[in-house]
């Protein structure tokens, strides 16, 4: 168990529909990451939030937004889903304590776009 | 940005076998870490391994920094090491925030 927990575990939804993803970081960890896993793609970053303020944006679309709130859980909104945002999408935090900056993932939220 | 390619990309093992996974990155960076994907989608951390070696189990990891690659060794390979086994690299770039690359991944099966 890495510390970090992620829901919901699976998510069935249809095309132009919206979700929300939630994430918990582990105790202490400040910093939140979002990466989506699909077969074409891999893993790919999407979205770091460091004590409630954006830092960094990789390959996110427009659609999808997120967001870390004063107790540093973190949402991923997915909007007009489309079938191909059927994936599987992580959350991962760190503590960032100096040049230390391993990341830990929950389990994954599997998301299907039908 | 960086690539990391991983090699093999597949990896079958007779049980009690050793296998070396290899990952190349084409650029300097500060922070590398091993992931194993278990059957179930879940990604467990192996080693944080930035340089050096470090050992944990049957499974060790080296990190040459200045030649680019890692090495994750598996020794006595059981079933449960099934999996895919990712590298991800991380650059101190600011604008790219603290992100990981991971590579394409091995995917390892473990015979009985």
């Amino acid at each position: 168990d890495s510390g970090v927990t992620q829901t919901p575990k699976h998510l069935i939804t249809a095309t132009g529909q919206r979700v929300t993803l939630r994430c918990s970081p582990r105790s202490g960890d400040l910093s939140v990451y979002w990466y989506q896993q699909s077969l074409d793609q891999g893993l790919q970053f999407l979205i770091q939030y460091y004590n409630g303020e954006e830092r960094a944006k990789g390959n996110i679309l427009e659609r999808f937004s997120a967001q870390q709130f004063p107790d540093l859980h973190s949402e991923l909104n997915l909007s007009s889903l489309e079938l191909g945002d059927s994936a599987l999408y992580f959350c991962a935090s760190s503590v960032e304590y100096g040049s230390y900056n391993e990341q830990f993932f929950g389990p994954g939220t599997r998301l299907t776009v039908l | 940005g960086i690539q990391v390619e991983q090699s093999p990309p597949d990896l079958i093992l007779q049980e009690g076998a050793n296998s070396t996974l290899r990952c190349n990155f084409s650029d300097s960076v500060n922070n590398l870490q091993w992931f194993h994907q278990n059957p179930w989608g879940q990604l467990i951390n192996l080693f944080y391994i930035p340089s050096g070696t470090k050992q944990n189990g049957r499974l060790s990891a080296t990190t040459v920094a200045t030649e680019r690659y890692s090495l994750l060794y598996i020794s006595s390979s059981q079933t449960t090491d099934s999996g895919v086994y990712f590298c991800a690299v991380f650059q101190p770039h600011k604008a790219a925030g603290n992100k990981l690359t991971f590579g394409g991944g091995t995917r390892v099966l473990v015979k009985p």
